[in-house]
């Protein structure tokens, strides 16, 4: 069975940083891409970041509103994706999800098949 | 950028009854485009993908349908685990992949 188990979630001050982490089970970790998405409170999903597997580079990218300030990475050792989040403001607070994006082949595309069941980070002073 | 119109906001349907949701893409995503459903508290579940494949485990009820711009998921009858909120997102224009501001089902 296919599991993503995010933590590293809470309250942080503007300006802070946090780390995220996404601990994969149930799947060969390093054959497939991740991705983060969050929500903010009561509001729609919003894609954050990505990560391809080392297959294709293990290559990075990320959503204007937060490139500069995050960083994806992977350990597929320990089948382990992070979430760097710096410079954190408020209106990143939101629920973080990790997700597995699988690659539509020829197309080469990627959607999101499972996700985790999130962490909540909250960006207040 | 990509934007994902979905309509209506919310829709009420009885117990039983089908349910038709309508998602329209800015420009033509070909038929890469997903289906998320997602309940109070709980993390969003993947229904359909390609426009009309239904992911692992998703009921025969759930159909998603059309390919370019317009796209349509429809419920056929709806059951009580089924009022929830859904989500239409295009991955054809990745990375920048976006979501629609969803379509809540509610009960009549």
């Amino acid at each position: 069975e296919v599991q993503l188990v995010e933590s590293g979630g809470g309250l942080v001050q503007p300006g802070r940083s946090l780390r995220l982490s996404c601990t994969a089970s149930g799947f060969t970790f390093g054959d497939y891409a991740m991705s983060w998405v969050r929500q903010a409170p009561g509001k729609g999903l919003e894609w954050v970041g990505f990560i391809r597997s080392k297959a294709y580079g293990g290559t990075t990218e990320y959503a204007a509103s937060v490139k500069g300030r995050f960083t994806i990475s992977r350990d597929d050792s320990k089948s382990i994706a992070y979430l760097q989040m710096n410079s954190l403001k408020t209106e990143d607070t939101a629920v973080y999800y990790c997700t597995r994006a699988p690659r539509v082949v020829p197309a080469a595309k990627y959607y999101f098949d499972y996700w985790g069941q999130g962490t909540l980070v909250t960006v207040s002073s | 950028e990509i934007v994902m119109t979905q309509s209506p906001a919310t829709l009420s349907v009885s117990p039983g009854e089908r349910a038709t949701l309508s998602c329209r893409a800015s420009q033509s995503v070909s038929s890469n485009l997903a289906w998320y459903q997602q309940k109070p508290g709980q993390a969003p579940r993947l229904l359909i993908y390609g426009a009309s494949t239904r992911a692992t485990g998703i009921p025969a009820r759930f159909s998603g349908s059309g390919s370019g711009t317009e796209f349509t998921l429809t419920i056929s009858s709806l059951q009580s685990e089924d009022f929830a909120v859904y989500y239409c997102q295009q991955y054809n224009n990745w990375p920048l992949w976006t979501f629609g501001q969803g379509t809540k089902v509610e009960i009549k």
